[in-house]
């Protein structure tokens, strides 16, 4: 079944560690995004890719990176956390740039104490 | 600068009466219009979408209404069920542009 797959779901972890949170999708589709949300607040579009090795940054600033090797992966990495990182992390794709829904991963909280 | 607005954080409804959910946008660029819902713990699900082209799309018990000149729109649910109980998510674009999305209407369907 054709899905988009986000792990982990849950990660709490310390001040300065480097973490990735992974995305994978199974549609075959072109784009892919990184949204962060907070509680009550919206999604804030972080980083973006049209296609392999094509990234780009959104419009909320975020010391995160991102990579696009290859089509079904798009791994975002944070090189030291911090407790401001704190937040819901929504990874998304789609057929083309907002002309049909997207297909949202289950998403990952992440705690940094 | 936030420019899609959903400027009510909640709503309860009574099981079988009609839910309505508000958005308004200020981008005149914008030309294509979605509607969300995420459960708690659970990434946002796609519900309806309405073209700059048309004022009304309907699916089953959910219809969005769109007024382009007031730059509003609006999803309607008839009759809500206590399972609609979850965050609704207005979302906007342009050409070729990623998804501005709305902080959210948290719905509370009662029995």
């Amino acid at each position: 079944e054709a899905d988009i797959y986000q792990t982990p779901r849950y990660l709490v972890i310390g001040t300065g560690k480097k973490i990735t949170l992974e995305c994978s999708q199974t549609m075959g589709h072109d784009k892919m995004y990184w949204y962060q949300q907070d509680p009550g607040m919206e999604l804030h579009l972080i980083h973006y890719s049209y296609g392999v090795n094509s990234t780009e940054k959104g419009d909320l600033s975020s010391e995160s990176t991102v990579s696009r090797i290859r089509t079904e992966h798009f791994p975002l990495t944070l090189e030291s956390a911090r407790p401001s990182h704190t937040s819901q992390y929504l990874c998304a794709s789609s057929e083309s740039g907002g002309r049909v829904g997207y297909t949202f991963g289950s998403g990952t909280r992440l705690t940094v104490v | 600068d936030q420019q899609v607005k959903q400027n009510s954080p909640s709503l309860s409804v009574q099981e079988g009466r009609i839910s309505i959910l508000n958005c308004d946008y200020t981008n005149s660029m914008f030309d294509y219009f979605l509607w969300y819902k995420k459960y708690p713990a659970e990434g946002p699900t796609f519900l309806i979408s309405i073209s700059s082209i048309k004022d009304k799309n309907e699916d089953g018990r959910f219809t969005v209404f769109l007024n382009k000149s007031a730059k509003h729109l609006s999803l309607h649910i008839v009759p809500s069920q206590p399972g609609d109980s979850a965050v609704y998510f207005c979302a906007a674009s342009g050409d070729g542009y990623a998804l501005n999305f709305g902080k959210g209407t948290s719905l509370l369907v009662t029995p």
